[in-house]
């Protein structure tokens, strides 16, 4: 149980385009859903909180006009690299938790994350 | 959030062989998690600690949690080629916060 799915797995954009990438909570409802970013060989770098039916909380330094962040339901938060340019390329992953609201003794469920090159 | 020190930041041993990789976090916590990252995959966790807890098993997993030194550590024992692998601790800090933030970690290599 407890399964994320992330799509796609790997984009290949033109920069100055448009990439949206999906985060769904198979078999569990996710009210909050987090997104990171992580460069070669380094951290994840926590990007942004997803609540389901309100705005996402942003990271201090992440932009929220371009990183676009949608949780439109328990099982799907959506991030949209707008205008993406070649250092926007990274590797994006979702998490969500299985336990929502005062439950904070639960493990995070990682997508599979998404390579993303901008050319 | 806090975010947990992984040392060292990387370790390469024999297959067999014991892997200890330590965790250290400045404030208080309600519990710590350990993650593994296998290369280019997202993360997968391991094992919940939770504050008051000093000890904890899964399979081949030690995880040991000392809240006066704000530290932990995962011992993984008869280790395999397989176990090779980023890990990384998240402290979960007390006040209420799913929100994780990580280290660096520990890249693990294991040498068949």
């Amino acid at each position: 149980g407890a399964v994320v799915s992330q799509h796609p797995s790997w984009v290949i954009c033109k920069s100055g385009t448009s990439v949206k990438i999906e985060c769904r909570s198979l078999d569990f409802q996710a009210t909050t859903m987090f997104w990171y970013r992580q460069f070669p060989k380094q951290s994840l770098m926590l990007m942004a909180t997803s609540n389901e039916g309100s705005k996402a909380t942003y990271e201090q330094g992440v932009e929220k006009d371009k990183f676009l962040i949608n949780h439109a339901s328990l099982t799907l938060s959506t991030l949209t690299v707008t205008s993406a340019h070649p250092e926007d390329s990274s590797f994006y992953i979702c998490s969500a938790s299985s336990f929502g609201g005062s439950s904070y003794n639960s493990p995070l469920h990682f997508g599979n994350g998404t390579r993303l090159t901008v050319t | 959030s806090q975010q947990g020190e992984e040392d060292p930041q990387a370790l390469s041993i024999q297959e067999g062989e014991n892997a200890t990789m330590n965790c250290s976090y400045k404030t208080s916590i309600n519990n710590l998690q350990w993650y593994r990252q296998n290369s280019g995959r997202g993360l997968v966790h391991l094992i919940l600690i939770r504050s008051n807890e000093r000890e904890k098993h899964s399979g081949r997993l030690r995880v040991t949690l000392d809240t006066s030194k704000k530290s932990s550590s995962l011992l993984i024992t008869a280790s395999r080629a397989a176990d090779t692998a980023s890990y990384f601790c998240a402290p979960g800090p007390q006040g209420g916060s799913e929100k994780l933030v990580f280290g660096k970690g520990t890249k693990l290599t294991v040498n068949p």
